[in-house]
């Protein structure tokens, strides 16, 4: 079966630090996600990708984050100086259609110190 | 706005015995629903989903989930539980035409032999 692979599967780094979350989305999908869980809180929205641009996005994805499609497969989430309120697991995930069957990745837990 | 509510933080079944797991919605229009598993370590895993249709959903493992408009309701159910469906399981909630869903906090099942 089909899967979207994230690395690393978990990051240290230190405030203030940059950090890039990757993704390999499934092969023939068009849309592009990142959610993040802060430990024992809800599952949010980050932000969507489609067609090489942001489609969708919440508050929570200011300034200091940005996503880039850099090539054929990889998806990434760039978090430009790290708080420690960053801390949280971060998930991709892509579908076929739009906000239709997600597959989401086993997340890479991010942890600022 | 969307929201979803999972009253039930943490249910401890026996093996074999029935489950239910609620999870309570507020949107306005018709929504699509989602029920997500999520083991230790792993992403999150598509159970089932709502569109359209049918009220009573089928999908893996052995679960269901009916749809209430009357109750805001899509509960998630398996008529006998295994030890190895002790996970988290969270509620989702999406819009026709967007890309964001909506999650619930998720709760935890424990299953004793």
């Amino acid at each position: 079966e089909p899967e979207v692979t994230q690395t690393p599967s978990h990051q240290v780094t230190q405030m203030g630090q940059e950090v890039i979350l990757r993704c390999v989305p499934i092969s023939n999908h068009l849309y592009f996600y990142w959610y993040r869980q802060i430990l024992g809180q809800k599952v949010e929205f980050l932000v969507s990708f489609y067609n090489n641009e942001i489609s969708e996005k919440s508050e929570i994805f200011d300034d200091q984050f940005s996503v880039e499609r850099p090539d054929g497969s990889n998806f990434t989430l760039k978090i430009r100086s790290t708080k420690l309120e960053d801390s949280a697991m971060y998930f991709c995930a892509s579908s076929e259609r739009q906000g239709f069957g997600y597959t989401f990745g086993s997340g890479t837990r991010l942890t600022v110190v | 706005a969307q929201s979803v509510t999972q009253p039930d933080i943490h249910i401890t079944v026996s093996e074999g015995a029935s489950l239910e797991l609620r999870c309570n919605y507020s949107y306005g229009a018709t929504p699509y629903l989602f029920w997500y598993v999520q083991s230790p370590g792993q992403g999150l895993q598509l159970l089932l989903k709502y569109f359209s249709g049918d009220t009573l959903v089928q999908g893996i493992k052995g679960f269901e989930a009916e749809f209430k408009r009357s109750q805001s309701s899509f509960n998630l159910r398996k008529p006998s539980v295994h030890w190895s469906d002790a996970a988290e399981y969270f509620c989702a909630v999406g819009r026709t035409g967007a890309n964001n869903l909506f999650f619930g906090t998720g709760t935890r099942l424990t299953v004793i032999p």
